[in-house]
This record gives structure tokens, sequence and C-alpha cells, in this order.
């Protein structure tokens, strides 16, 4: 059974960068078979999709947050990051890694997530 | 982007009872070419991270327990547990992964015992 476990500070500064990463045991990142992503939760909130990468390199994310986020793959490590710039108090959320199933070619449901990790944006 | 809103905010339900989630897309999620509703459910617990209930609107995730079960076409869906049992008090979260990203969530319905 897959398992996926984020780690990374719990606390930046505004302007700063986050960096998360998603070490996945039970399973490989290599896969042809899913997409990693990451999703996060501001409290009080609803989800919010940031981005996925696939084993090949290839990457979507969401236009709101596009020009501020890079996900990248780490194959020999089994981990995939989240990179998020420019930080501000509305940043402040758990963040998730989570998989995505290729069915068919269709994607975009979560079957597996990490635990989550608060990040919180303040001086 | 789809705009997915789902009702109510919450409820409170008796043991034992039906509860029923709605949950309404801004536009459909209904595939033609595989008549397919891109549509999923999950449910959260308090520290815990969203649990896959039911994808494509109707088909349960291994393991789920058959009395919760998913309906609806189009634009319109509910999530129904058919007889609600004391580790069913959760937030659910209907999610569209219909065409492109950015894929979208409903704001979540709180169920709890009455």
């Amino acid at each position: 059974q897959v398992q996926l476990q984020e780690s990374g500070p719990g606390l930046v500064k505004p302007s700063e960068t986050l960096s998360l990463t998603c070490t996945v045991s039970g399973g490989s990142v290599s896969s042809g078979s899913y997409y990693w992503n990451w999703v996060r939760q501001p409290p009080g909130k609803r989800l919010e999709w940031i981005g996925f990468i696939y084993y090949s390199g290839n990457t979507n994310y969401n236009p709101s947050l596009k020009s501020r986020v890079t996900i990248s793959l780490d194959a020999s490590k089994n981990q995939f990051s989240l990179k998020l710039s420019s930080l501000t108090a509305a940043d402040t959320a758990v963040y998730y890694c989570a998989r995505a199933p290729l069915s068919g070619s269709a994607l975009g449901y979560f079957d597996s997530w990490g635990q989550g990790t608060l990040v919180t944006v303040s001086s | 982007d789809i705009v997915m809103t789902q009702s109510p905010d919450s409820l409170a339900v008796s043991l034992g009872e039906r509860a029923t989630i709605n949950c309404k897309s801004s536009q459909s999620v209904l595939s033609r070419s595989n008549s397919k509703n891109y549509l999923t459910w999950y449910q959260q617990k308090p520290g815990q991270p969203p649990k896959l209930l039911i994808y494509w609107a109707s088909t349960r995730e291994s393991g789920v327990p058959d009395r919760f079960s998913g309906s609806g076409s189009g634009t319109d869906f509910t999530l129904t547990i058919s007889s609600l049992q004391a580790e069913d008090v959760a937030i659910y979260y209907c999610q569209q992964y219909y065409s492109n990203p950015p894929w979208t969530f409903g704001q979540g319905t709180k169920v709890e015992i009455k």
C-alpha cells in the first residue's frame, strides 16, 4: 500500500519561498500509472489543487498560482517537491501531497494522500 | 474554472438515519465521449487527510462501506449515507476533474450526529 509523507518547514516568512518534499513509499514516482499532486487547504476554507507532475517531467499548475509554483520530481529518492515563491499570509495552509491514478485517458481524483503539513506564513 | 457548490453546509442526522449531501457544478462534468461524470466525493475527519469515497460520481472506492452511495449526472450530484454511523461524522467534499485542470472542490458539508 502506497504511503506519502510531506516534509518541510512549518513557518516561513513573507516574501520567501516555501519548499516541501513528498516522500513516497510502497510505490514508485516513476510509475506511468499515476500523477503526483500538491493540494492545499487554508484554515476553514476549501481544498485547492496546486499542480501535478508526471514521471516524464510533464507538469500542470493551477493558473491562480502558476507564476509562483514549481513542482519537480527526484526518481532516485522516490520523491517529488513543491516550491512556492513570494509568500503572503494567504498562503498559510495545510499542504498535502496526493496521488492521482491515470484511469484510461482520464485523471484528476486523488486515491492516496499524505497526512499533510501546516505551513504558516508569518514574520 | 468550474465552481462546485455543496448544500447544506452542515447537517445533523440521528444514528441509523439517512444523510443526503448535494453538490452542484457551474457547468456539466458529463463527458459525451464516454458518458462518465467526472465527479468524486471525499470524507475528511479532524486532523486527517481527505479519504476517497466515490469516483466517476457513483463508483465506490475499494473498502468503502456500501452505506455510502453517489448519484447524479451533468451538474447535480448527491452523496447518500443510508444509515449514519458514529464513525461517519466528518466533512464531506465533492470535487470535479472534468477536462483540463484546475480541478476544483466544493466548500464541504459537515455531518454531525443529532
